[in-house]
């Protein structure tokens, strides 16, 4: 069984305030590492997927970077809105082919 | 961007019933479609891969004679869940791998077996 781990699994941010949050998962068979954003009764949004160690990508302002050889990817949000509240999800590929397996996810919370 | 539509949103049914969850990509063609299952403060889970045309492959642990996937078209995967019974009580996820690889979700089922 694959470990993946997220942390925290929740927390609060003041409008305007930077956060970020961890992934973990196993360094080794590593093929990609995704990024979702997800919201209440909505589809998870894919972020980024990420598959180069010390790959760093962003898009607005939310960013994420990769550490594949001690198996951890964060990913940050600056200057965060009321918007960005959602669970964050990243799951761990080990081979081509999307069968993913999922952190439990960072509940952000925005707070105006 | 793609949509993956599923359908029903929620659904409450009696014990021993069966339940069809549909998962639609809306405007593209997806060969292969995977569903997920969350439990209440779990991660999702993955239970099957679904391949157009052939035979659902199943993960460790996800009886196949119990959750029935089909997908018999390019644009329709569907999972049918037989003989519900109160454990089955989940939400249910599918997602579908567009041509250059990249996946999209549905907005998931909950389905409550009374």
């Amino acid at each position: 069984i694959l470990n993946v781990e997220q942390s925290p699994q929740s927390l609060h941010v003041q409008e305007g305030d930077s956060t970020n949050f961890t992934c973990s998962f196993p360094s080794s068979n590593f093929y990609a590492l995704h990024w979702y954003r997800w919201e209440t009764a909505k589809s998870p949004e894919a972020l980024f997927v990420m598959t180069l160690n010390g790959d760093e990508k962003k898009k607005g302002r939310i960013s994420a970077t990769l550490n594949t050889k001690e198996g951890y990817s964060y990913l940050y949000i600056k200057g965060s809105q009321p918007e960005d509240s959602a669970t964050y999800l990243c799951a761990f590929d080990k081979a081509a082919g999307n069968k993913l397996t999922f952190g439990g996810g960072t509940r952000v919370l925005v707070k105006p | 961007g793609a949509v993956v539509s599923q359908h029903p949103s929620w659904v409450i049914c009696k014990s021993g019933t069966s339940v069809k969850i549909e998962c639609r990509s809306l405007d593209f063609q997806a060969t292969t479609m995977f569903w997920y299952r969350q439990f209440p403060k779990q991660s999702l889970m993955l239970m099957a891969t679904s391949n157009e045309g052939s035979k659902a492959t199943y993960e460790q642990g996800v009886e196949k004679d119990k959750f029935l996937i089909n997908h018999a078209s390019l644009t329709l995967s569907t999972l049918t869940v037989t003989s519900a019974h109160p454990e089955d009580s989940s939400f249910y996820i599918c997602s579908a791998s567009g041509q250059a690889g990249e996946l999209f979700f549905g907005e998931g089922s909950r389905l409550t077996v009374l």
